[in-house]
């Protein structure tokens, strides 16, 4: 079946730093890729939509200058939470859209857990 | 606006007892709908989903779920609960946006 990679799978920095995730899709192309965060025993909250070749869409309160996204290739998406705080620490989870119509499956990378001290 | 509804953020059951976890949505439409769950630390993991068609939807580790467009519901059962569906489950729903709209999700505890 069809596998999303997240790397790292967790990640301690100090604030002030800058932290990269890689959410790759494995076995398959993924034009539309999407990034989640969430806080311990809550739901997922959706962050932004990353679209190959395109800027990121990004949900209403969500700071795209603080959390960049990249999405340069069918099969690889970036988050960057920059100059990270420690009321960043949280579980961010990507998702990759298997195919081009709204009810194409999506395919969850296993999270990354950041902490920032 | 479309929102899911997960009534009950915990459920405790006996191993071998029936689970019931509640789901309700809200849309003008009926939307697709998701049953995920997620163990501790680990991404998503799609149980079933209903699209069209058959309103029974069966799905892996002997789950399966029911749309019932006039309750605007779509429950998760599973008639015999393990040690192993201890779990976070979430529900979500997609209408005409690539996004995914999740519950707020129902923590699964089984006894022996």
């Amino acid at each position: 079946g069809a596998v999303v990679s997240q790397h790292p799978s967790w990640v301690i920095c100090k604030s002030g730093t800058s932290v990269k995730i890689e959410c790759r899709s494995l076995d398959f192309q993924a034009t539309t890729m999407f990034w989640y965060r969430q806080f311990p025993k809550q739901s997922l909250m959706l962050m932004a939509t990353s679209n190959e070749g395109s800027k990121a869409t990004y949900e209403q309160g969500v700071e795209k200058d603080k959390f960049l996204i990249n999405h340069a290739s069918l099969t690889l998406s970036t988050l960057t939470v920059t100059s990270a705080h420690p009321e960043d620490s949280s579980f961010y989870i990507c998702s990759a859209l298997g195919g081009d119509s709204y009810n194409s499956p999506l395919h969850f990378g296993n999270g990354t857990r950041l902490t920032v001290t | 606006a479309q929102s899911v509804t997960q009534l009950g953020s915990h459920v405790s059951v006996s191993e071998g007892a029936l689970v019931l976890l509640r789901c309700n949505y809200s849309s003008s439409v009926p939307p697709y709908l998701f049953w995920y769950v997620q163990y501790p630390n680990q991404g998503l993991q799609l149980l079933l989903k209903y699209t069209t068609g058959a309103t029974l939807v069966k799905g892996i580790n002997g789950f399966e779920a029911e749309f019932k467009k006039s309750e605007t519901s779509f429950h998760l059962t599973k008639p015999s609960a393990h040690m192993s569906d201890a779990a976070e489950y979430f529900c979500a729903s997609r209408y005409n946006t690539d996004k995914l709209i999740f519950g707020t999700g129902t923590r699964l505890q089984v006894f022996p």
